[in-house]
């Protein structure tokens, strides 16, 4: 399956302050990334989807000025989320999608996953 | 929309036993449907998914699901549970005809326990 890379794995952070997840797909083109979010003992919820080049598009009750996301490459997306407080504690996961015939267009791999912790 | 139900919070079996996790689905198209595990602070493993074909998917692990498409439902299945099958269970969902939106929506998740 593809490699994926999550940097870092594990942050803890102060109120208030911004923290940039980075996403990396190491042996693919990812034409569009989608990033999720994990609450402790639940399941993952689609925050945002992004295509390279472009802006993102975000699900319904996700603010788009606080979780910033940039998808300038076909490499690596990156998730900032801005003025961090303890409720966006949470386990931040990015699937990148590539190009058809690459891994096929049908198959999501995810990345290791961001642990987040706002005191 | 599409949905995922997998009614169980947690299963138990034996070491040894054959184990199944449930799963069913809703989706307007066609489904495109797949099996996720997730260790503690790790990420998703893809496990197996169902696109076309045969209903019997094999996949990693010695893990395989049965996709009956009338009683909408994808349960993953394994003929011997090993202790190191302990973990998070995620079943997923979506529509292959929706070319736009390829996320994918998951259930809720089922935590296998596996006792030696």
């Amino acid at each position: 399956g593809a490699v994926v890379s999550q940097h870092p794995s594990w942050v803890i952070c102060k109120s208030g302050t911004s923290v940039k997840i980075e996403c990396r797909s190491l042996d693919f083109q990812a034409t569009t990334m989608f990033w999720y979010r994990q609450f402790p003992k639940q399941s993952l919820m689609l925050m945002a989807t992004s295509n390279e080049g472009s802006k993102a598009t975000y699900e319904q009750g996700v603010e788009k000025d606080k979780f910033l996301i940039n998808h300038a490459s076909l490499t690596l997306s990156t998730l900032t989320v801005t003025s961090a407080h303890p409720e966006d504690s949470s386990f931040y996961i990015c699937s990148p999608a590539g190009l058809a015939g690459v891994f096929g267009t049908d198959t999501q791999y995810f990345g290791p996953g961001t642990r987040l912790t706002v005191l | 929309a599409q949905s995922v139900a997998q009614p169980e919070d947690q299963v138990n079996v034996a070491e040894g036993n054959p184990l199944t996790v449930k799963c069913t689905y809703s989706v307007s198209g066609n489904p495109y449907l797949f099996w996720y595990v997730q260790y503690p602070n790790r990420g998703l493993q893809f496990l197996l998914k169902y696109i076309t074909g045969d209903n019997l998917v094999k996949g990693s692990y010695g893990f395989e699901a049965e996709f009956n498409k009338s009683q909408t439902s994808f349960h993953l299945k394994k003929p011997s549970a090993l202790v190191s099958d302990s973990a998070l269970y995620f079943c997923a969902v979506r529509d292959g005809r929706d070319t736009g939106r390829r996320a994918l929506t998951f259930g809720s998740g089922t935590r296998l326990q596996v006792q030696p």
